[in-house]
Parts: C-alpha cells; sequence; structure tokens
C-alpha cells in the first residue's frame, strides 16, 4: 500500500499549529502510525491506532482519520517538534512508510 | 531500561553476504515480535522484515525476498538479519525494532551502516 505525505517540507514558527497529511493508496481502516525523526536518531513512535499516542507522547501531538486520510496535528510547536514525520501502515503486508514530512523552523 | 543494540553492519561487495544482529534487554523478548527497518542515506524508512514472536512465522518486502532471512534466538535474545545477493541498494542503517504487538514499531536501536561497494 502506498503512503503518500503532504507537504513534503513545512515551513513554521514556534507556537503555531501544523497539520501533516498522509494518504494511502487503498482503505486501511485506522491501521495508520505517525513517528518523528531527529537526525542522527532513530524513529520514535508517536501516535498509532491512528489517534493513540504512544507513552510519553506530549498532548499537543493528536491523531486523526480513517480510509484513507490521515492527519497529525501538533497544536503548538515546541522548538524540539522540528524534525521528519514519517506515517506508517500496517493493514496489509507488506508493512509500508510513507516519504517523510520535513517540519522544519521558520 | 529498554536496550536494542544491533551489530554486523559494514563494508561489504556486491553479491557478498553479511549478517545483522540485535541483542534486546529491558523488554519480554520471548513475547516480542520483531522487525527490521532500514533507511538509506538521506532517504526515508524502508520496512525489511518481521518475525513473531515465537519465531513461526515471518514477513519481507518485495525488495529483499528470497535474498533476506530473519531469525531469533530467544534463549538469547537476539534477532538476526541474514543478507545474501547484496546489492549496492542495499545501503543503509538497518534499524532492529520491537513490534507493539499491532504491527507498529515501539523501541528502536541506534543502528547498524552496512554499505554495499566495490
Amino acid at each position: 500500500i502506498v503512503l503518500t505525505q503532504s507537504p513534503s517540507t513545512l515551513s513554521l514558527s514556534p507556537g503555531e499549529r501544523a497539520t501533516l497529511s498522509c494518504r494511502a493508496g487503498q482503505s486501511i481502516d485506522r491501521s495508520l502510525a505517525w513517528y518523528q525523526q531527529k537526525p542522527g536518531q532513530p524513529p520514535r513512535l508517536l501516535i498509532y491506532g491512528a489517534s493513540n499516542r504512544a507513552t510519553g507522547t506530549p498532548a499537543r501531538f493528536s491523531g486523526s482519520g480513517s480510509g484513507t486520510d490521515f492527519t497529525l496535528t501538533i497544536s503548538s510547536l515546541e522548538p524540539e517538534d522540528f524534525a521528519l514525520y514519517y506515517c506508517q501502515q500496517r493493514n496489509n503486508w507488506p508493512l509500508t512508510f510513507g516519504q517523510g514530512t520535513r517540519l522544519e523552523s521558520k | 531500561q529498554v536496550q536494542l543494540v544491533e551489530s554486523g553492519g559494514g563494508v561489504v561487495q556486491p553479491g557478498r553476504s553479511l549478517r545483522l544482529s540485535c541483542e534486546a534487554s529491558g523488554i519480554p523478548f520471548s513475547a516480542s515480535g520483531m522487525h527490521w527497518v532500514r533507511q538509506a542515506p538521506g532517504k526515508g524508512l524502508e520496512w525489511v522484515a518481521m518475525i513473531w514472536s515465537d519465531g513461526s512465522d515471518e514477513f519481507f518486502a518485495d525488495s529483499v525476498k528470497g535474498r533476506f532471512t530473519i531469525s531469533r534466538d530467544n534463549s538469547k535474545n537476539t534477532v538476526d538479519l541474514q543478507m545474501n545477493s547484496l546489492r549496492a541498494e542495499d545501503t543503509a542503517v538497518y534499524y532492529c525494532a520491537r513490534d507493539k504487538g499491532t504491527r507498529y514499531m515501539d523501541q528502536w536501536g541506534q543502528g547498524t551502516l552496512v554499505t554495499v561497494s566495490s
């Protein structure tokens, strides 16, 4: 299943709201996760099952969507939130990731 | 404290083989499915393989099917990735990751770099 993330790069300032999109090539119910990756580090699970925050994920991160369209929202950006974000589907084998959205500081 | 430590990376010629290993601590390893995920330099994440907690089933990305195998030793808390017939496009940092129980990956190692080059 192909996952398409948009935009490729998002330039925002601290305190602003960020909205990242992930679109699946076919319906995947709510079988989607979001990961954050910072330079030189492994990914970190943020959201699973489309809207469930993983242990340690701050409340400013929220996920929504079902079927083919999903959104990761960061309500008010903190400096540490500027990173790469990937979505991943688990509905079908092989598991697949989106190509990523780079969230950069304006 | 959860730790996943990968080893075995290095430089290898095209067509040759390499075996990666991941040792886990701080998790109920024998109850955990385990994944390998790779990331080519400057590129995104690519899921590679998964093995069930008891080793009874395995799944692979199409790009590695028939060339890579995955195995585990629950007595040693290790999961291995045997990579055969390596290609330049297999060059990547290889991460092992713990399955949350739902085919999401909730614990990750720091990765080991594999470079396939003549």
